[in-house]
């Protein structure tokens, strides 16, 4: 079963608001990432876990906070987001980093910063 | 830096042709490679995978890799409406490398 699933759909937040993404593997894979999508733009990434620890933080302003609980679940943390943070939060899981191997990323999270 | 070209269409082809899409890589040790199909507001969907030189088939699609060109390309046989979609090539330099380097995605529309 190659499902990544992720909550909520939709999130629409003011720009004082705190909110939380979440996403959840159950393919035993062990890195886990997030990726931030703008229209008509290719996916960007922002973080990378692997077994659990935080590999890769490609300069992300500290308003994105990950988070990730345990090998099936990574959060990702927002607070005192900006209008152009408004896009699409993909997360994306595999089975490892070594060897390149095959992302598969969840349906997303739709975020509108107001 | 390490680049991904493709195409970005639009690219249209009537229903029942081959769509032939394409890219290219600037990383001569880049080891592994993706097609992704995203439909308009949806997330990427992984489609193909390879790895090796050559020539890999899936049902309708094919991937083919040529590392001398640092080429690959994905062909569609017998193209329907629902394969209208934005195609990313993704790039992957392999060892612990992490990251998928993208390119910009061709836009295909399959034409009834």
């Amino acid at each position: 079963d190659t499902e990544v699933t992720q909550t909520p759909k939709h999130l629409v937040m003011g720009m004082t608001n705190k909110k939380s993404l979440k996403c959840e593997q159950h393919m035993g894979h062990r890195a886990m990432y997030w990726y931030k999508q703008k229209a008509k733009k290719p996916p960007e990434l922002m973080f990378v876990y692997s077994y659990e620890k935080l590999s890769i933080n490609e300069s992300v302003p500290s308003r994105f906070s990950p988070e990730c609980p345990n090998s099936s679940l990574l959060n990702l943390h927002l607070h005192a987001l900006q209008p152009e943070d408004s896009a699409l939060y993909l997360c994306a899981s595999s089975p490892g980093l070594a060897g390149g191997r095959e992302q598969f990323f969840g349906p997303g999270t739709r975020l509108t910063v107001l | 830096q390490k680049e991904v070209e493709q195409n970005s269409g639009p690219l249209s082809v009537p229903e029942g042709a081959i769509a032939s899409l394409n890219c290219t890589y600037s990383d001569r040790g880049s080891q592994s490679f993706f097609w992704y199909r995203q439909y308009s507001g949806k997330s990427p969907e992984l489609i193909m995978f390879i790895y090796s030189n050559g020539d890999k088939e899936d049902g309708r699609f094919t991937a083919q890799l040529n590392k001398a060109s640092q080429y690959v390309s994905l062909l569609i046989r017998d193209s329907q409406p629902s394969d209208s979609a934005t195609y990313l090539c993704a790039v992957n330099s392999g060892g612990s490398n992490y990251k998928l380097t993208f390119g910009k995605g061709t836009l295909l529309t399959v034409n009834p």
